[in-house]
């Protein structure tokens, strides 16, 4: 186990709905990443947060956004869902330092299922 | 964009075999590269990582992946699997230097060993 929890573990939403995932890193750690799995396929980055600042972004629409807290903790906001964002939504963290020589440590995810 | 190749979406091998993943990726400056690996029902773990120096990487549970430049690849082996290896395995790969420590992953190979 990597210590990093998401919550909740599966949801079904209909099309149009918007929906909150969360994300709590693992202790010490500042960087917490946003990925989606659709099936079949490996995870797309959707966006990273750096001590609550967003610090890149994948090839997602706007109405993917996020938050992180002050206690590096970390939301996934997707409005106006569609059936494509059917997926697992997986959450990383990572320490926080030298510009890409970090191990991501990944929590277990969230399946999303949109009807 | 830079992009991950993983060219066996399936691989099927025996107990005692050995196994090699191929992995490839397209950005040619200085990259990091990672495998992980998806357990059946568990979240994403890291199997080993390559940031700099002896191209040739030992990870957990005997596998091992050997950077060469020239071929922009990144190829996991072990020399003999087990049942428990049974599993997804993802190449992925993050710019050194990249701010935002995106992790672009390949599309996955699922490994099954038959006991």
């Amino acid at each position: 186990e990597t210590g990093v929890t998401q919550s909740p573990t599966h949801l079904i939403k209909t099309r149009g709905q918007q929906v909150t995932l969360r994300c709590s890193s693992q202790s010490g750690h500042n960087t917490v990443s946003w990925y989606q799995q659709a099936l079949g396929q490996g995870p797309q980055f959707i966006f990273q947060y750096y001590r609550e600042e967003e610090n890149g972004r994948g090839n997602f629409p706007p109405r993917f956004s996020g938050l992180q807290f002050p206690n590096y903790s970390s939301e996934l906001n997707v409005n106006a869902l569609e059936l494509d964002d059917s997926a697992l939504y997986l959450c990383a963290s990572s320490p926080g330092g030298t510009a890409g020589q970090e191990t991501q440590y990944f929590g277990p995810g969230t399946r999303l299922l949109v009807l | 964009a830079q992009s991950v190749s993983q060219h066996n979406h399936h691989v099927i091998l025996s107990e005692a075999a050995s196994l090699e993943l191929g992995c490839n990726y397209s950005y040619g400056g200085t990259v990091n590269l990672f495998w992980y690996v998806q357990y059946p029902g568990q979240h994403l773990q890291l199997l080993l990582k390559y940031f700099s120096g002896d191209p040739l990487v030992k990870g957990i549970k005997g596998f091992e992946a050997e950077f060469i430049k020239s071929k922009f690849s990144f190829n996991l082996r072990k020399p003999s699997v087990q049942w428990s290896d049974t599993a997804e395995y993802f190449c992925a790969v993050n710019r050194q230097g990249n701010a935002g420590n995106m992790l672009t992953f390949g599309g996955g190979t699922r490994l099954m060993v038959k006991p």
